[in-house]
């Protein structure tokens, strides 16, 4: 049971490339996201799913792109990275809307650290 | 700017002392307060959540204090461990689906 897979751990960017931040989850949750971690301000919700062919945005969405195809599969897309960008990223997936009526808690993959230049 | 403020930034307890996490929000509607554990290069993984209706809650030497009128709730560690050595990051959710997360609390519980 692998949980939610991210790849790849280390990413280093020069200022302008795009790329995409692969997740995957296997455990047949609805609900996934990303979040980003910077030091000092915790995790800031990027963009989110509640289920296949629905996406929405978190609280910091601006210069990046999701899209949710198949249950299992969540990318994050960097259209033009800048060194704001510079952070780890984390995805999370949960059975149902984290804290709603099932309790469900967030499961998070161990996060890809991006570094722009 | 953070709707759920998180402190202390770091702390360091002697092993066998009391780790105490405090955090402050000010939406009301918030309904769902959870805790979480963060390793060094893992995820973040949930450690307590609390609901509004009840005012403490424990499992094994972790306890969240929950103070609605306050509009606080905080995370004791007793008789904390060197493997409790982590960040622990508080968070709230309202009605709908984002969790919005506290600026995490790096401890250091030292032998």
């Amino acid at each position: 049971n692998a949980g939610v897979t991210q790849t790849p751990k280390f990413q280093v960017l020069k200022t302008g490339q795009s790329m995409t931040l692969q997740c995957a989850q296997d455990m047949n949750h609805e609900y996934m996201s990303w979040y980003r971690q910077d030091p000092g301000m915790g995790l800031r919700l990027i963009h989110y799913s509640v289920g296949a062919g629905i996406t929405d945005q978190g609280e910091v969405p601006n210069g990046y792109n999701v899209s949710r195809s198949t249950t299992e599969d969540f990318p994050l897309r960097l259209l033009s990275a800048a060194p704001s960008q510079t952070s780890v990223y984390f995805c999370a997936s949960s059975y149902s809307i984290p804290g709603g009526q099932y309790n469900s808690p967030l499961h998070f993959g161990n996060g890809t650290r991006l570094t722009v230049t | 700017q953070q709707q759920v403020k998180q402190s202390p930034q770091s702390l360091i307890v002697q092993k066998g002392g009391i780790s105490i996490i405090n955090c402050a929000y000010e939406n009301t509607a918030f309904d769902y307060f959870p805790w979480y554990q963060q390793f060094p290069g893992k995820g973040p993984a949930l450690l307590i959540a609390i609901r509004p209706d009840v005012s403490e809650k424990k499992e094994g030497r972790f306890t969240i204090s929950f103070n609605k009128s306050a509009k606080q709730f905080s995370l004791h560690i007793m008789d904390s461990q060197p493997g409790d050595s982590a960040t622990y990051f508080c968070a709230a959710k309202a009605a709908g689906n984002k969790l919005t997360f506290g600026g995490g609390t790096r401890v250091l519980v030292k032998p």
